[in-house]
């Protein structure tokens, strides 16, 4: 499937500050925008999604938003905790499988 | 956890050898994926499975194979083709198809000896 470009690949921030990772994609037909979590060797977790008719979606600390016409979106955490500490990926899904990007590992800083 | 269970934890492979991970899942869903993890590049499809007896190739599928005859389980071989086997296998599953929350399994860490 056609590449999500995701960045950074790496990301440090004090305990407290804020978090955002950015991704972008280029298939047209993508309508489905998920965030995985992954701790340290555990399996990927879904925190938040997003779907093509809405702009932001926000879940406590962590929110999404999406510029379908860019063709990008992004994951905002506030408040980080060290318990944030993990790497983040965004997928993009439509008619096919999710497609990954590489994932940002993310420290938080205490 | 999750009701999708990989095994083994850990697999070694001798070169020339096929070996085969097992996925099994209680969640009542149709749809399965295999997804190959390698540090610093995300999770990339291997082969996915949208109903029995039926699926699809994904953008690494050369020297891999599968089954899907029953819903429950969907295993994936390596085969000796797949020259650059080591990495961290992950299957997951969906209720009815690509747009659906995925639940992953734990994972397969495959290591050549």
């Amino acid at each position: 499937g056609e590449n999500v470009e995701q960045h950074p690949s790496t990301l440090s921030v004090q305990e407290g500050d804020s978090a955002v990772i950015k991704c972008t994609y280029s298939d047209s037909a993508s309508n489905y925008f998920p965030w995985y979590k992954q701790e340290l060797g555990k399996r990927p977790q879904l925190i938040i999604d997003i779907r093509s008719n809405v702009g932001e979606k926000k879940d406590q600390r962590i929110a999404v938003t999406l510029n379908k016409t860019a063709k990008h979106f992004s994951l905002h955490i506030t408040e980080t905790q060290p318990e944030d500490s993990a790497v983040y990926f965004c997928a993009r899904g439509g008619n096919t499988p999710l497609v990954f990007g590489k994932g940002t590992r993310l420290s938080v800083i205490a | 956890d999750g009701g999708i269970t990989q095994s083994p934890k850990y697999l070694f492979r001798k070169e020339g050898q096929n070996v085969t991970l097992s996925c099994e899942q209680n969640l009542n869903h149709d749809a399965m994926y295999w997804y190959r993890q390698d540090p610093g590049q995300g999770l990339r499809l291997i082969y996915y499975s949208q109903i029995v007896n039926d699926f699809q190739k994904g953008d690494i599928a050369e020297g891999y194979s599968v089954s899907r005859e029953k819903k429950e389980s969907f295993p994936l071989t390596v085969t000796s083709a797949q020259k650059n086997p080591t990495a961290f296998y992950l299957c997951a599953s969906s209720t009815t198809g690509p747009n659906e929350k995925l639940f992953f399994g734990s994972g397969t860490q495959l290591s050549v000896l």
